[in-house]
């Protein structure tokens, strides 16, 4: 069974730029958690999609964004680029929402913005 | 508001020997309480977690404890091996919400 696959792994952008990140949660996961992790501050909740509904959402700016697809597999957009926005996205999947905490991560997208 | 908390940043033992890494929370709202594990460059995976109502868990050589009162659990591993080497993570739920919040690790290393 294929793991959950995130796309792009590393990448490069500059301030006040936009980026998108995608995720493949495995074979038969509907729900899609997305986290940050930063070394100052951890790892951080950002959102988390269900049947392609935004079922809860973090503390971050509006310029954090995501959404889900039918086939359950979901994206997250940051625009307006901060520096501060330099930092691992990892996404996670389960079978339901609500199936507390065993999440399957991702390796991540490391992002960083000069 | 850190609502967890690993005060450890780092832990060094010797093969063989136990590992015992630890962990806070504030909320008393959480029921749930998970500990992942992870290498450089993977994503997290998860090790084993506790229900609020009770105050032990067992996998192999993984045991989890749980400390209500004192809003506080730990994460044994005996025998501690080589391959243990890794950032452990405390991480809490509330509600069944796949929201978790972590810690922000403890560095284990295991040495031989």
């Amino acid at each position: 069974k294929a793991g959950v696959t995130q796309t792009p792994r590393y990448l490069i952008k500059t301030r006040g730029q936009q980026v998108t990140l995608s995720c493949s949660p495995i074979s038969g996961h509907r729900s899609v958690s997305w986290y940050q992790q930063t070394p100052g501050q951890g790892l951080q909740f950002l959102f988390e999609y269900f049947s392609e509904t935004q079922r809860n959402k973090g503390n971050f700016p509006g310029r954090f964004s995501g959404r889900q697809f039918s086939n359950s597999r979901s994206e997250m957009n940051v625009s307006t680029l901060e520096l501060g926005d330099s930092a691992l996205y990892l996404c996670a999947s389960s079978p339901f929402s609500g199936s507390i905490g065993e999440l399957f991560f991702g390796e991540g997208s490391r992002l960083t913005v000069l | 508001d850190q609502q967890v908390k690993q005060n450890s940043p780092s832990l060094s033992v010797q093969e063989g020997r136990i590992s015992i890494l630890n962990c806070d929370y504030t909320n008393s709202m959480f029921d749930y309480f998970l500990w992942y594990k992870k290498y450089p460059a993977e994503g997290p995976t998860f090790l084993i977690s506790i229900s609020s109502i009770k105050d032990k868990n067992e996998d192999g050589r993984f045991t989890v404890f749980l400390n209500k009162s004192a809003k506080h659990l730990s994460l044994h591993i005996v025998p501690s091996q080589p391959g243990d080497s890794a950032v452990y993570f405390c991480a809490a739920a509330q509600g069944g919400s796949e929201k978790l919040v972590f810690g922000k690790g403890t560095k284990l290393t295991v040495n031989p």
